[in-house]
């Protein structure tokens, strides 16, 4: 598995868009890339998945640089509630693979 | 969208006490399934694939004989902490994925075992 490098925290103002970077400069052609994020006390929430393109969905905006070296998961107007833990994974498409759990990113909304 | 149920959400029992622990895919079928733990401030850990109708595979490190798993259906599969201690301590949380050589994993809530 291509291994991901993310800060270890970020802060972001209620209201203002959360930009979260992650790195992957080792990902290959047949790797996807995917977030989640962990609320205190509960399992992983899948917010989005993509390959090469850009992508989006009533969550948030995933940036694929076009060397795929690279990725940001953009949460438009962050709330309250947006404070969690965010992981981002690359992985190989396939059935029974399992996905491996880096630190993450510790993102705080801050009122 | 697909989801994955977990139960129980909490347990508490005392040392030397045997904990099962269920996950069910709710609206898809998983021939495979995840077993992870969790330690305070920590990253999940994968302890074990769980196999529809085959024996599971446990990471390293990870003791088969003291966390028992059986996946007997394609919506079901279980994990039993046996003889637990209070190092057993810890949130489990299980995870499957729909059909589908892309498709996200989904994972359940998680059970939080405190061992006394």
């Amino acid at each position: 598995d291509a291994k991901t490098t993310q800060p270890p925290s970020m802060d972001c103002a209620e209201g203002r868009a959360a930009n979260l970077p992650c790195n992957h400069s080792t990902i290959s052609g047949n790797e996807y890339v995917y977030w989640y994020r962990q609320i205190h006390s509960q399992g992983p929430q899948y917010i989005i998945h993509g390959l090469k393109n850009n992508e989006t969905n009533e969550m948030a905006s995933l940036i694929i640089t076009e060397d795929r070296k690279s990725s940001t998961l953009i949460l438009p107007h962050a709330t309250l509630r947006d404070t969690a833990v965010y992981y981002c994974i690359v992985r190989v498409g396939g059935y029974g693979q399992n996905f491996v759990f880096g630190p993450g990113t510790r993102l705080s909304v801050l009122p | 969208g697909a989801v994955v149920s977990q139960h129980p959400s909490r347990v508490i029992c005392k040392s030397g006490t045997s904990v099962k622990i269920e996950c069910r895919s709710l609206d898809f079928q998983a021939t495979t399934m995840f077993w992870y733990r969790q330690f305070p401030k920590q990253s999940l850990m994968l302890m074990a694939t769980s196999n529809e109708g085959s024996k599971a595979t446990y990471e390293q490190g990870v003791e088969k004989d003291k966390f028992l798993i059986n996946h007997a259906s394609l919506t079901l599969s279980t994990l039993t902490v046996t003889s637990a201690h209070p190092e057993d301590s810890s949130f489990y949380i299980c995870s499957a994925r729909p059909g589908g050589s892309n498709q996200p994993q989904h994972f359940g809530d998680g059970t939080r075992l405190s061992i006394l």
